[in-house]
This record gives structure tokens, C-alpha cells and sequence, in this order.
């Protein structure tokens, strides 16, 4: 089946420092997400982006996230001046159309574990 | 999103069925109910979903009520790499992404 890829894995930043999460979302997807999970907390929805824009985002997805998808194929997550509390991993998904969910699953990446110290 | 209530936590034996049970009885006509899981720290994975009719795949099967205020997630022979949160989620009909509750943790024994 095909695969969300992430990288890294894991990053250590300290506070203050400018972060960028790198995805490969499947070739085909229309579709991107960011995802994060705080530890031992529930998997929070960040942003979503369609179509070269975002196109909806969460109240967590402040002027420090932003999104970009710099080449057709890479989706970035950039975190300007991490806080201890960006702590979190981060999922980037896809789907393949820009409709409703109606039919269609979210494919998710294995994840990049940010630590901010 | 219509709000979904799942277990805390269930133990199932491995090889018998694990039954997971989601209450979703503010659903409206037109939406559907989708089950994810997440096994330990990676990403969630979907598993199924379905309007009103039973539907099947090589994961699980989900059992919707005639009322469709309440599904049950089937995983026929549980192993234990079943063991992972389950969650179970109702999005709007207009909806374009997943909201996560807390979900169900599934233990597989052996």
C-alpha cells in the first residue's frame, strides 16, 4: 500500500529555534494534513491545505506554524520559534481528493517526534 | 462532528473476536461513521467505515444499528498486534477532516 513518508523521525530543537517538518504525502493525494499528538494526549487536528492554500486550520495554528508545499511532491510543516510546549509528535497525512470525506480515508505518516528543550 | 462515546479500555483473548462498541446517537442521515486505530505512538491507521449498511474488509467488519445511533467494530481473530487505540468517529457531512476523541484501548492478551 502506499506511504506517507516523514522525516525525521525525531528532532531536537532548543526554544526559540526555527523547526521544519518535511512529508511526502502519496503521489496521487490532492489533500494534506498536519496532525499532532502531545504526550499522553489526543491526536489534535492543525491544519489542512488544498489546492497550493490552506484550507482550514485550527486555533493551535498560529502566526508560528505555517505550511508549504515548495515543490510538488514535499509538504513542510515550519515552526518559527519553537516553545517547550510544541513538545509534541507530528502526523502528516493525505487523502486523495478535495471533496468531503464522504469514501475516502485519511493516510497517515509514521510521525516526527519534536522535542523542544 | 456528531459526539461519539467509546469505552475507556477493553481486554480481549487472542484469537477471539474483540467487539468494540461506539455510541453515536446524535448522527444525522447523511453521515458516516469511521473507525481509525493508533498502535502505540505511530500514526493512525484507518480501518473502515460505513453510512448504514454492515460493511466488511480484510481488517474488520462494522455493524451499524438500524437507528444508526449506535456501530460496533469487529476484528474477527485478534492478535496481539491488534492491541492499539480505537476511535471511533462521526464527522460532519460537510466535514473535510478527522476530529480525535480519546478513543478505546484495546489490550490483546495472549
Amino acid at each position: 500500500e502506499p506511504e506517507v513518508t516523514q522525516t525525521p523521525s525525531h528532532q531536537v530543537t532548543q526554544m526559540g529555534q526555527e523547526v521544519i517538518l518535511r512529508c511526502v504525502p502519496i503521489s496521487n493525494h490532492l489533500y494534506f494534513y498536519w496532525y499532532r499528538q502531545i504526550l499522553g494526549q489526543k491526536v489534535e487536528f492543525l491544519v489542512s491545505f488544498y489546492n497550493n492554500e490552506i484550507s482550514e486550520k485550527s486555533e493551535i495554528f498560529d502566526d508560528q506554524f505555517s505550511v508549504e508545499r515548495p515543490d510538488g511532491s514535499n509538504f513542510t510543516l515550519k515552526i518559527r520559534s519553537t516553545k517547550l510546549e510544541d513538545s509534541a509528535m507530528y502526523f502528516c497525512a493525505s487523502r486523495e481528493t478535495g471533496g468531503f470525506l464522504i469514501y475516502e480515508k485519511l493516510f497517515f505518516g509514521s510521525g516526527t517526534q519534536l522535542s523542544v528543550l | 462532528d456528531a459526539k461519539t462515546t467509546q469505552p475507556t479500555s477493553m481486554d480481549c483473548a487472542e484469537g477471539r473476536a474483540a467487539n468494540l462498541p461506539c455510541n453515536h446517537s446524535t448522527i444525522s442521515g447523511n453521515e458516516y461513521v469511521y473507525w481509525y486505530r493508533q498502535i502505540h505512538s505511530q500514526g493512525p491507521q484507518y480501518i473502515i467505515h460505513g453510512l448504514k449498511n454492515n460493511e466488511t474488509n480484510e481488517m474488520a467488519s462494522l455493524i451499524i444499528t438500524e437507528d444508526r445511533k449506535s456501530s460496533t467494530l469487529i476484528l474477527p481473530h485478534a492478535t496481539l498486534r491488534d492491541t492499539a487505540v480505537y476511535y471511533c468517529i462521526v464527522p460532519s457531512g460537510s466535514a473535510r477532516q478527522l476530529t480525535f476523541g480519546s478513543g478505546t484501548q484495546l489490550t490483546v492478551l495472549p
